[in-house]
């Protein structure tokens, strides 16, 4: 199994409802990313789950907050986002983190409408 | 700060030709170079890693070359399909032991492949 799943696949919510976006991967991978992708831009990676320790990009806004149940769960609560948070956000996996050999296996995304 | 271009931003280029794509990075302090296939809306698609200490790599109609110490990579696809159309992305990750240093993304040059 080689497959990075995300759930929902489409989410719209308004300013202050609370939801959470929920990543799964049983390739026994021990890093976990979240990733931001606005239109026509690159992926921004928002967090880092690596052995469950987290890391987290300074920039991202406290309405984002990640959580790592266990090692193959990964979600994203949100909650109170504004319009511009709307976006594709991506989930990713990688088996060991720190080897030059490292490839990251993607999800295929939620894509979320802020109204 | 490592900065990844890719360009062309776009291409488009009738069936059979070949398909060049360019990626450069500033810092050649870096662990691997990942190739990725993104369609509209969806997510990446691991194509090809190259490690540091490589020079190329190949797979099926897919050739990736490294040019570390000039901060180059080029995607070679040999007799384009209409099914090659997509965003391609190239994305770098860094020796840093912080891990914002991990994986740095181009902004990707969408192909169009014409019948």
């Amino acid at each position: 199994d080689t497959e990075v799943t995300q759930t929902p696949k489409h989410l719209v919510m308004g300013m202050t409802n609370k939801k959470s976006l929920k990543c799964e991967q049983h390739m026994g991978h021990r890093a976990m990313y979240w990733y931001k992708q606005k239109a026509k831009k690159p992926p921004e990676l928002m967090f880092v789950y690596s052995y469950e320790k987290l890391s987290i990009n300074e920039s991202v806004p406290s309405r984002f907050s990640p959580e790592c149940p266990n090692s193959s769960l990964l979600n994203l609560h949100l909650h109170a986002l504004q319009p511009e948070d709307s976006a594709l956000y991506l989930c990713a996996s990688s088996r060991t983190p720190g080897l030059a050999e490292e490839t990251q296996y993607f999800g295929p995304g939620t894509r979320l409408l802020v109204l | 700060k490592q900065e990844v271009t890719q360009i062309p931003a776009a291409l488009s280029v009738p069936e059979g030709e070949n398909l060049v794509l360019n990626c450069s990075f500033t810092d050649s302090a870096i662990y691997n170079l990942q190739w990725f296939r993104q369609d509209p809306g969806k997510g990446l698609t691991s194509l090809l890693l190259i490690q540091s200490s490589q020079r190329e790599q190949t797979s099926g109609r897919l050739n990736a070359s490294l040019d570390k110490s000039s901060g180059r990579s080029t995607l070679y696809i040999a007799a384009s399909q209409p099914g090659d159309s997509a965003t391609y992305l190239c994305a770098v990750k860094g020796e840093l032991t912080d891990s914002w240093g991990k994986f740095q993304f181009g902004a990707g040059t969408q192909v169009v492949v014409t019948p």
